[in-house]
């Protein structure tokens, strides 16, 4: 499958805004995704973009795609500690079978 | 609506042994897949299944079979443990490619296996 690389830590204060980053390798890609895992949890959909678009808001949420680049990344916007989780983006190819490529998560710690 | 479960929560197997991981999801959909999660990796595809009665290979589907003989459920199988397939395995489901929407996956709370 293509390579979907994220970093695997970021640290924020309390307030502050996160971005975390994606890079991805297939341009034909017609879905990018962000997952969110909670500790002991299984992945819940976070929010989406759709390839044709260039960024997408809800509440404090921002996704920005660079299609040139092959760049996502999501912004959260005054950062809480119930943010803390791993964050993983993923790709949907075109192809049969609704698959997706993961990323390999970032975890996310929020420190007061 | 129960959403999608898995069975069990935790096992420990010597290696050799065998088990079934049981996913099911009462959300009607009609695609459904196995991962594994290890540290540093992301989720990796097993199998997948894309109907009632039909399997197909994901990205590492060595030492694993799968089978879906209803809708609602998929199995995972593990014939002959090794410690290379110590993991936490997670299940997910989503509509077909025909259901429209964004073809969000709905994931299970996974399994966490160890194997000695």
């Amino acid at each position: 499958g293509e390579d979907v690389e994220q970093s695997l830590f970021l640290s924020v204060r309390e307030g502050d805004s996160s971005v975390i980053n994606c890079t991805y390798t297939d341009s034909s890609s017609t879905y990018l995704y962000w997952y969110k895992q909670e500790p002991g949890a299984g992945l819940q959909l976070l929010t989406y973009i759709f390839s044709n678009m260039d960024m997408k808001q809800d509440q404090r949420l921002t996704v920005l795609l660079n299609k040139k680049d092959k760049h996502l990344s999501l912004r959260i916007a005054d950062t809480q500690t119930g943010d803390s989780a791993i964050y993983f983006c993923a790709e949907r190819f075109t192809g049969g079978g609704n698959k997706l490529t993961f990323g390999t998560g970032t975890q996310l710690k929020v420190e007061l | 609506n129960a959403g999608v479960t898995q069975t069990p929560k935790f096992r420990v197997l010597k290696t050799g042994q065998s088990m079934t991981l049981l996913c099911a999801q009462d959300m009607n959909h009609e695609y459904m897949y196995w991962y594994r999660q290890d540290p540093g990796m992301g989720l990796r595809l097993i199998h997948y299944s894309v109907g009632e009665g039909t399997t197909a290979k994901g990205e590492v589907p060595d030492g694993y079979n799968v089978s879906r003989l209803k809708k609602q459920n998929f199995l995972l199988g593990l014939e002959s443990a090794a410690p290379s397939q110590t993991s936490v395995y997670f299940c997910a489901s989503s509509y077909s490619i025909f259901g429209g929407g964004n073809y969000e996956q709905y994931f299970g709370p996974g399994t966490r296996l160890t194997v000695t």
